[in-house]
């Protein structure tokens, strides 16, 4: 099963709080779990990337966590902000393959 | 640095016409790739360069052909596209390990493409 089921579609925040993106795998052969961040007209942008011998990883505003066991993993942007709003992908590698299997998106829109 | 550059930004053409997207890496990266992404739709892979030889092709229909002329440029050649064809086709580069594992990939702005 190559597919990253991404939830939710889409999710309205207020400024200053937290948003909170999820993501779930089922096959094991994923190696690599990068999340994008992609702002329209846009190419998608690296935004934070795990390996999944690390729970968690934080950068700046931006946390991944990772939980092997229940092959899920989930985006943190603390403090969000107006200009955080975009569509963001979470994103698995199959290993040995080049391949990058994204999940569906989803829309953030952090109000003022 | 970490800029892959596509031109161009926009195309619009007729169902017989021929055109080309090109995109450029200077990153040293020896891995190239092609995606075509839907409007709220993922990018969806087309096709990998390793070493400037084609590695994946995901069942790409024809009218589509690759090329990677040297290490830093990737071409895609397009030939009697459809409608349903329009999409905004990005180009990705990435360092490659030599165990195989996955590099982060970069994405390029890419090419709004219209076929009418």
């Amino acid at each position: 099963q190559q597919q990253v089921k991404q939830s939710p579609q889409s999710l309205i925040v207020q400024k200053g709080g937290i948003s909170i993106i999820n993501c779930a795998y089922e096959n094991t052969a994923f190696d690599y779990f990068p999340w994008y961040q992609q702002f329209p007209g846009k190419g998608p942008a690296l935004l934070i990337a795990i390996r999944p011998d690390v729970s968690e990883k934080k950068e700046g505003r931006f946390t991944i966590s990772f939980n092997k066991s229940a092959k899920q993993f989930s985006l943190h942007i603390m403090d969000s902000q107006p200009g955080d709003s975009a569509t963001y992908f979470c994103a698995a590698s199959l290993r040995n393959t080049g391949k990058l299997i994204f999940g569906q998106g989803t829309t953030l829109q952090v109000k003022p | 640095d970490t800029e892959v550059t596509q031109t161009p930004k926009h195309l619009v053409m007729g169902m017989t016409n021929k055109k080309s997207l090109k995109c450029e890496q200077h990153m040293g990266h020896r891995a190239m790739y092609w995606y075509k992404q839907k409007a709220k739709k993922p990018p969806e892979l087309m096709f990998v360069y390793s070493y400037e030889k084609l590695s994946i092709n995901e069942s790409v229909p024809s009218r589509f052909s690759p090329e990677c002329p040297n290490s830093s440029l990737l071409n895609l050649h397009l030939h009697a596209l459809q409608p349903e064809d329009s999409a905004l086709y990005l180009c990705a580069s990435s360092r490659l390990q030599l165990a195989g594992g996955q590099e982060t990939q970069y994405f390029g702005p890419g090419t709004r493409l219209l076929v009418l």
